[in-house]
């Protein structure tokens, strides 16, 4: 299995929502990313897991929760999100923080009204 | 901080043609990794190739091969026999080799490859 698996597929949420993005992966990797893709644009790194533990949050704003419960599993804790945060938001894996071959999923296409 | 660019946002070539996509970057790092991703209209990323900062031979992967130029902070990839398949987006991307760190990828914005029957 080389697969990294996100769901829900497409999302559209009111600003006063709370939702949730998963991820998963059953390689063994030790290491988790979150990325956040506008349209025409390039994704932009916004976490990283390393063995579980947040490693990098790159000034995220606190209407974004990650969480890692197990080494396979990532979710994205969305709150109070704003129009302007909609976007493709990737998950990554790869086999440890250390390793450069990530692994993508095939996102989740989220609309907040 | 890591810098990547490439200076072609989009290019068009017949199919079976050869095509070469652009990318620079700017480090101050000696040991780093070089990829470039494909992004088709599904917007999944799928890596198309990597290089390892210290190795001087390119890498090659089947009808993808890059042009490494470390002193020149270049890195090209040239697409041979082009197919309509290869239509999709391009990023070059940069991740340094911190050896203990966590490090995500660094992307440039990208060069829209459309492949023309």
């Amino acid at each position: 299995d080389t697969e990294v698996t996100q769901t829900p597929k497409h999302l559209v949420m009111g600003m006063t929502n709370k939702k949730s993005l998963k991820c998963e992966q059953h390689m063994g990797h030790r290491a988790m990313y979150w990325y956040k893709q506008k349209a025409k644009k390039p994704p932009e790194l916004m976490f990283v897991y390393s063995y579980e533990k947040l490693s990098i949050n790159e000034s995220v704003p606190s209407r974004f929760s990650p969480e890692c419960p197990n080494s396979s599993l990532l979710n994205l804790h969305l709150h109070a999100l704003q129009p302007e945060d909609s976007a493709l938001y990737l998950c990554a894996s790869s086999f440890s923080a250390t390793n450069e071959k990530l692994f993508f999923g095939s996102g989740t296409q989220l609309s907040v009204l | 901080a890591q810098t990547v660019t490439q200076s072609q946002p989009e290019m068009s070539v017949q199919e079976a043609e050869t095509v070469t996509l652009s990318c620079t970057y700017d480090t101050s790092e000696n040991n780093y990794y070089l990829f470039w991703y494909k992004q088709p209209p599904s917007r999944q990323m799928i890596l198309v190739i990597r290089q390892e900062a210290y190795k001087q031979q390119n890498a090659t992967e089947n009808r993808f091969s890059v042009n490494f130029q470390k002193a020149a902070k270049s890195f090209s990839l040239k697409i041979s026999d082009s197919q309509l398949g290869d239509t999709a987006m391009y990023f070059c991307a940069f991740m340094q080799d911190s050896g203990g760190g966590a490090d995500g990828l660094t992307f440039g914005k990208g060069t829209h490859l459309i492949i023309q029957p």
